[in-house]
């Protein structure tokens, strides 16, 4: 089956540093990645999808600016959370397509302090 | 009206039970229809997923759709304690750029 590896699976940081969260598809190339929030017992909130070698969409209401998503090659995307304040503590999970199916990564959950 | 609708829960049934989660949806141009188990403080695990109508069995799980009704439902056959999840169903489409649609997910407990 198609997996999607997700790094790190935790992190804690302080406020006000950045926080690198990675997506590969490790036996499969994903031109769209997406990456989701979800809070504590709610469904997930798509925040962008991704496209290699283009700029990613994001939803209403995601600050393009805090949530910086590079989607450099075939089987890599990062969501890079800049300047993390406490409200950011939750947990993303992203997923990559392929063939109008999504696969998951493990999701990662962030702690800012 | 929300594109995808499923019953939150929770569901609670007794072990060796069969479970029914169901959905139902809006958009006539669904093709794809997945769901997926989700434990908790993890990623999404896509269980099955069906093109068009039909069903579809994999071992104690079974998916149906019905596109004349927009409703698909998952069936757990001699559901065990490790099926405790939140069960989420989804959709899209058949053309490049569309929308996975995704259900609020339904809280499953099964008691020993």
């Amino acid at each position: 089956g198609a997996v999607v590896s997700q790094h790190p699976s935790w992190v804690i940081c302080k406020s006000g540093t950045s926080v690198k969260i990675e997506c590969r598809s490790l036996d499969f190339q994903a031109t769209t990645m997406f990456w989701y929030r979800q809070f504590p017992k709610q469904s997930l909130m798509l925040m962008a999808t991704s496209n290699e070698g283009s700029k990613a969409t994001y939803e209403q209401g995601v600050e393009k600016d805090k949530f910086l998503i590079n989607h450099a090659s075939l089987t890599l995307s990062t969501l890079t959370v800049t300047s993390a304040h406490p409200e950011d503590s939750s947990f993303y999970i992203c997923s990559a397509d392929t063939l109008n199916i999504q696969y998951f990564g493990a999701g990662t959950r962030l702690s800012v302090l | 009206q929300k594109e995808v609708e499923q019953d939150p829960g929770p569901l609670s049934v007794p072990e060796g039970a069969i479970v029914s989660l169901n959905c139902t949806y809006s958009n006539s141009a669904f093709q794809y229809f997945m769901w997926y188990r989700q434990y908790s403080r993890k990623g999404p695990e896509l269980l099955m997923y069906t093109y068009s109508s039909g069903n579809k069995e994999d071992g104690r799980f079974t998916a149906q759709v019905d596109k004349s009704s927009k409703y698909i439902s998952l069936f757990i056959r001699d559901s065990q304690p490790s099926d405790s999840a939140t069960y989420l169903c989804a959709m899209s489409g058949n053309t490049g750029g569309f929308k996975t649609i995704f259900g609020a997910g339904t809280r499953l407990f099964v008691k020993a």
